[in-house]
């Protein structure tokens, strides 16, 4: 059974403090590694791929990079706004999607 | 472009009761999925759709929860009868294909009293 745990649960930053979310995970055949930011009362909106172990993707303030075991999310520089929660999402050979439980970011001024 | 529409955003329910709720992806995404989201946790995977036939649907509690895909492009996701455990977000997504990105709805929140 495919697995993906994030860590930690919860972050609080000031602002402009850089930071890693961590994402472990177990699966069997990855097709690709999702990251997703979610606001509350809202639902998931995509932020980035990964397909194989190596690959980096960046958006403004945010990158992510993949290993066989594990994918980082680095915040440089946060700002209040990236504040929210940060799941990330496995899916397997089959087409299957499993989601991590998250990690909640709070970042203040 | 036009997102991922759901209804209805809230719905409160008794215990035993039945309720329906309704999804409709981007135009022209082949693979929709319906999530279930417990306060505090990730968004974990009911049944998945690649057109209007069922790829996934190992973990969609089949004695009460039952879904359909019409014509490959609205779904709806029932349950009868409702249990206090299924007071959660329910979360409808579509994608272009199934190895691509999902694109979420804003999802129904389900209160079961």
């Amino acid at each position: 059974e495919d697995q993906v745990t994030q860590s930690p649960e919860a972050l609080r930053l000031q602002e402009g403090e850089s930071s890693s979310l961590n994402c472990s995970y177990t699966v069997s055949g990855l097709r690709g590694l999702f990251w997703y930011r979610q606001d509350p009362g809202k639902g998931p909106e995509f932020l980035f791929t990964l397909y194989s172990a190596g690959e980096e993707k960046e958006k403004e303030r945010l990158k992510a990079t993949l290993t066989k075991k594990e994918s980082f999310l680095h915040i440089t520089a946060p700002k209040p706004e990236d504040s929210a929660t940060y799941l990330c999402a496995v899916q397997d050979n089959a087409g299957k999607s499993t989601f991590g439980d998250g990690t909640t970011l709070t970042v203040k001024p | 472009e036009a997102g991922v529409a759901q209804s209805p955003r809230y719905k409160i329910i008794e215990k035993r009761q039945s309720v329906a709720f309704w999804c409709n992806p981007i135009s022209g995404h082949a693979t929709l999925y319906w999530y279930q989201q417990i306060l505090g946790q990730g968004p974990k995977l009911l049944i998945q759709f690649q057109n209007n036939g069922v790829v996934d649907d190992s973990q969609l509690p089949k004695d009460r929860f039952s879904a359909e895909r019409l014509k490959g492009v609205d779904s709806t996701l029932k349950i009868q009868p409702a249990k206090l455990e299924d007071s959660a977000v329910y979360l409808c997504a579509s994608s272009q294909d199934h190895s691509y990105e999902q694109y979420f709805g804003p999802g129904t929140r389900l209160t079961v009293t």
